[in-house]
């Protein structure tokens, strides 16, 4: 089954303490990406990866890393997390320039204390 | 820099209705892509519908249409025959492709109630 997953789902933590949301797809799609949500505000798009260590930034990419060393993974790196990124987090994926069909995962809510 | 802007925070349409959701977006690119996603209460995010800006004929896909207006930077959603399985948030999304860049642009979004 095609698919975009990822982990954790539901994740608290404290100020200050690094954490990774991992995001795997395995349909061979180039094109990733990572958005958060926020209520009012829609979609923000955090960074985005063309293919394997290529990437860029999106709208909101402070406080945020992200890496792309195989084809498949897309992690999303929180290095020092504040209250400020309390939010939904989607990672997606499709095909060459993005362009087409972006197939969404489901989502991690995060909260931070 | 690019936006997108949805007016309609919230509406609500009688099961079998017609109702249209609106959008519109600024840009000084001439090449780019428009899409509408539906995100039911599940929270799943889901491609309702995709638009060409270089083709003037309108997009549909079943009982979605859209009515792209590209002078106007206008995308709006129709939805014909509402179902209840309608009900969700939607929003328009806009994606360009020119000088390396691939960035989306997501509207605010307008959750959508479809009553029985």
């Amino acid at each position: 089954e095609a698919q975009v997953t990822q982990n954790p789902r539901y994740l608290i933590t404290v100020t200050g303490k690094k954490l990774t949301v991992t995001c795997s797809q395995n349909m061979n799609h180039e094109y990733m990406s990572w958005y958060r949500q926020d209520p009012g505000l829609g979609l923000r798009q955090i960074y985005y990866s063309m293919n394997v260590e290529v990437t860029d930034k999106g709208d909101v990419p402070e406080g945020y890393k992200v890496s792309r060393k195989e084809k498949r993974n897309f992690p999303l790196i929180l290095e020092s997390p504040s209250p400020n990124q309390t939010s939904l987090y989607f990672c997606a994926s499709s095909t060459w320039t993005g362009a087409e069909t972006q197939y969404f995962g489901p989502g991690t809510r995060l909260l931070v204390l | 820099a690019q936006t997108v802007t949805q007016s309609q925070p919230e509406m609500s349409v009688q099961e079998a209705e017609t109702v249209t959701l609106s959008c519109t977006y600024d840009t000084s690119e001439n090449n780019y892509y428009l899409f509408w996603y539906k995100q039911p209460p599940s929270r799943q995010m889901i491609l309702v519908i995709r638009q060409e800006a270089y083709k003037q004929q309108n997009a549909t896909e079943n009982r979605f249409s859209v009515n792209f207006q590209k002078a106007a930077k206008s995308f709006s959603l129709k939805i014909s025959d509402s179902q209840l399985g309608d009900t969700a948030m939607y929003f328009c999304a806009f994606m360009k492709s020119t000088s390396g860049t691939y960035k989306y642009i997501f509207g605010t979004g307008t959750r959508l109630k479809v009553l029985a």
